[in-house]
């Protein structure tokens, strides 16, 4: 059972335009989200999350916002830069048994084209 | 801080056969999680750690298991390898913060042949 679904399985932008990633949840529950960014050969690093209290956090040239009422997150990318291009999940946070249990999405595979 | 190392890096196994991965988390995390990534599938879940305690489990078969250490490293074994295993094995670790944040590792890349 998919709880988080990134619907866009890929991105293509030119550099300097805005990238903008789209996310669904299905669990009520999720109470913190974070998007994850990941390079081919390495490990996912976190990019920037946002509390379910919360309705937009920005980061530099990373803005996340999150509409709860349409169970919708995304990550808009301003200005777009080829050092960009990865893979990015997005992930919603739970609280379970004593401790926060992640769910990710199958990812957006970003392409940004000089 | 030393990050979160994983070995090996890349695997070739048979099918049939059975592999041990080995993760180091950061110091001071004692959560350790477990995920198995394939193109499209994104990260799936296998299983969490927490004091030597397996704590969460995903929906993967009997096959997979894992253990931690009370120095807090954790190993994962596939027992039985099929072609399907092969993937990218994640893991992360995570001091247990309220956000749920993980610290990953760079992935043991698993080919069964």
């Amino acid at each position: 059972d998919q709880q988080v679904k990134q619907n866009s399985p890929s991105l293509s932008v030119q550099e300097g335009r805005i990238s903008i990633l789209n996310c669904d949840y299905t669990n009520s529950m999720f109470d913190y989200f974070l998007w994850y960014k990941k390079y081919p050969a390495e490990g996912p690093t976190f990019l920037i999350s946002i509390s379910s209290i919360k309705d937009k956090n920005e980061d530099g040239r990373f803005t996340v916002f999150l509409n709860k009422s349409a169970k919708h997150l995304s990550l808009h990318i301003v200005p777009s830069q080829p050092g960009d291009s990865a893979v990015y999940f997005c992930a919603a946070s739970a609280f379970v048994l004593n401790d926060y249990k992640l769910s990710f999405g199958a990812g957006t595979t970003v392409t940004v084209r000089a | 801080k030393a990050g979160v190392t994983q070995t090996p890096r890349y695997l070739i196994k048979t099918r049939g056969q059975q592999v041990t991965l080995s993760c180091s988390p950061i110091s001071g995390h004692r959560s350790v999680s477990w995920y198995q990534q394939t193109p499209g599938q994104g990260l799936q879940f296998l299983f969490e750690y927490f004091s030597e305690t397996q704590r969460n489990k995903g929906n993967f078969p009997g096959r997979f298991s894992g253990r931690q250490f009370s120095n807090s490293r954790s190993e994962m074994n596939v027992s039985t390898l099929e072609l399907g295993d092969s993937a990218l094995y994640l893991c992360a670790s995570s001091p247990g913060q309220a956000s749920g944040e993980q610290y990953f590792g760079p992935g043991t890349r698993l080919t069964v042949t």
